[in-house]
């Protein structure tokens, strides 16, 4: 089973759409999680980082079950510029030293 | 926010030569950062970890001989690509962590470079 999985996608929506990208993890033992995007051969950037109970930011809202070992992404009233690919990353430690990341969910918000 | 910057952003070569990658943190210091590799459709999957002033930690599977990893200074990693070969065609990014916050796991990332060996 891999480290950290996500729905493997592509997920295509029209503009305004809400749309929810799950991942699961497999170290019971993790500490922090987040989501990252990244643009077509572009570096990662931080999107949200997610603890404890969650978290909203403007229109994206991620939730964590650690019970489940499970993180997700909401957004709502999704934009053009809103395509990308979302990583779900997941640090097994509380230092930072190994982030694992998923294999990415691509999105595709249509006009 | 904090910025790391790579160069080259691109480069192709010959099969059998040597490519050197640099990472830089431009507004902080970073005692530690770390490289990855990203190949088309995949995620980044991480080579090492470099710390600076010792030896970079590789994952399994990452063959030490062939990535060379040097953090001479708190704000440059480098990475160099010994004797490549076209598998090792890729999407070499990498992150910093500031050293000021250590005891958060931030990283930032650079632009990556694209490497395309012939």
């Amino acid at each position: 089973r891999k480290e950290v999985e996500q729905d493997p996608g592509p997920f295509n929506v029209p503009e305004g759409a809400t749309v929810a990208f799950n991942c699961t993890y497999s170290n019971s033992a993790s500490q922090s999680f987040f989501w990252y995007r990244q643009d077509c051969r572009k570096e990662p950037k931080l999107l949200m980082s997610v603890y404890s109970s969650g978290n909203e930011d403007g229109r994206f809202t991620a939730q964590l079950n650690r019970a489940s070992q499970y993180i997700s992404l909401l957004i709502r009233d999704s934009k053009l510029s809103d395509s990308a690919t979302y990583l779900c990353v997941v640090n097994p430690d509380n230092y930072g030293q190994n982030f694992v990341f998923g294999p990415g969910t691509r999105l595709s918000v249509l006009p | 926010g904090a910025v790391v910057s790579q160069h080259p952003s691109w480069v192709i070569c010959k099969s059998g030569t040597s490519v050197k990658i640099e990472c830089r943190s431009l507004d902080f210091q970073a005692t530690t950062m770390f490289w990855y590799r990203q190949f088309p459709k995949q995620s980044l999957m991480l080579m090492a970890t470099s710390n600076e002033g010792s030896k970079a930690t590789y994952e399994q599977g990452v063959e030490k001989d062939k990535f060379l990893i040097n953090h001479a200074s708190l704000t440059l990693s480098t990475l160099t690509v010994t004797s490549a070969h076209p598998e090792d065609s890729s999407f070499y990014i990498c992150s910093a962590r500031d050293q000021a916050f250590a005891s958060t796991d931030t990283q930032y990332f650079g632009p990556g470079t694209r490497l395309t060996v012939l």
